[in-house]
């Protein structure tokens, strides 16, 4: 199993390109999430998805749209990247199906926004 | 979810047992203590969770108060490969929709040869 993996591992946008970040889950689990981390700061959750159809807004969802393709991918948009969405971005996943819900991470992108 | 604090960083020697503080003196008793921790540059690791008995797996034992306010994480033989921030989550079990992990600061844990 790869777990989770996401694409790319590294970007570099101008202020107000548009980009869309990959996110893909191995280990058939219903709930992903996207969070962002800021230099020094912990995880802040950005958007997350129950399950498959169904999306919900997390702390610091402005400037940031998601789409749950299907069971396995998760994906973030930029519709107008600004220097503020500088960070990384991790993706992580869990199963509903136990009693409590562990979470698996990818190994993150990081984004720059001249 | 209720608040936790963590002292920002701590040392320990390798090979010796790493003891990782955590308060959550506002836990309620749905609530469980979660670790994670971040290995520099990588996503977040989960280690163990629990509610209120000790808890031990391959990784790290738990214990928690008979007041469940406050938690330590026992690494008993760290490497310099646990060097990584260590946090502590406070939250309730899944209830059936997902539930969202509410990161703080964490603990800095540095491994010393």
């Amino acid at each position: 199993n790869a777990g989770v993996t996401q694409t790319p591992k590294f970007q570099v946008l101008k202020t107000g390109q548009s980009m869309t970040l990959q996110c893909a889950q191995d280990m058939n689990h219903n709930s992903m999430y996207w969070y962002r981390q800021d230099p020094g700061m912990g995880l802040r959750l950005i958007y997350y998805s129950a399950s498959e159809g169904t999306t919900d807004k997390g702390e610091v969802p402005n400037g940031y749209n998601v789409s749950r393709l299907n069971k396995r991918e998760f994906s973030l948009r930029l519709e107008s990247a600004a220097p503020s969405q500088t960070s990384v971005y991790f993706c992580a996943s869990s199963t509903r199906t136990s009693g409590y819900n562990e979470q698996f991470f990818g190994p993150g992108t990081r984004l720059t926004v001249l | 979810d209720a608040k936790t604090t963590q002292p920002p960083s701590m040392d320990c020697a390798e090979g010796r047992a790493a003891n990782l503080p955590c308060n959550h003196s506002t836990i309620s008793g749905n609530e469980y203590v979660y670790w994670y921790r971040q290995i520099h540059s990588q996503g977040p690791q989960y280690i163990i969770h629990g509610l209120k008995n000790n808890e031990t797996n391959e990784m790290a034992s738990l214990i928690i108060t008979e007041d469940r306010k406050s938690s330590t994480l026992i690494l008993p033989h760290a490497t310099l490969r646990d060097t990584a921030v260590y946090y502590c989550i406070v939250r309730p079990l899944s209830s059936g929709s997902a539930r969202q992990l509410t990161f703080g600061s964490g603990t800095q844990l540095t491994v010393l040869p």
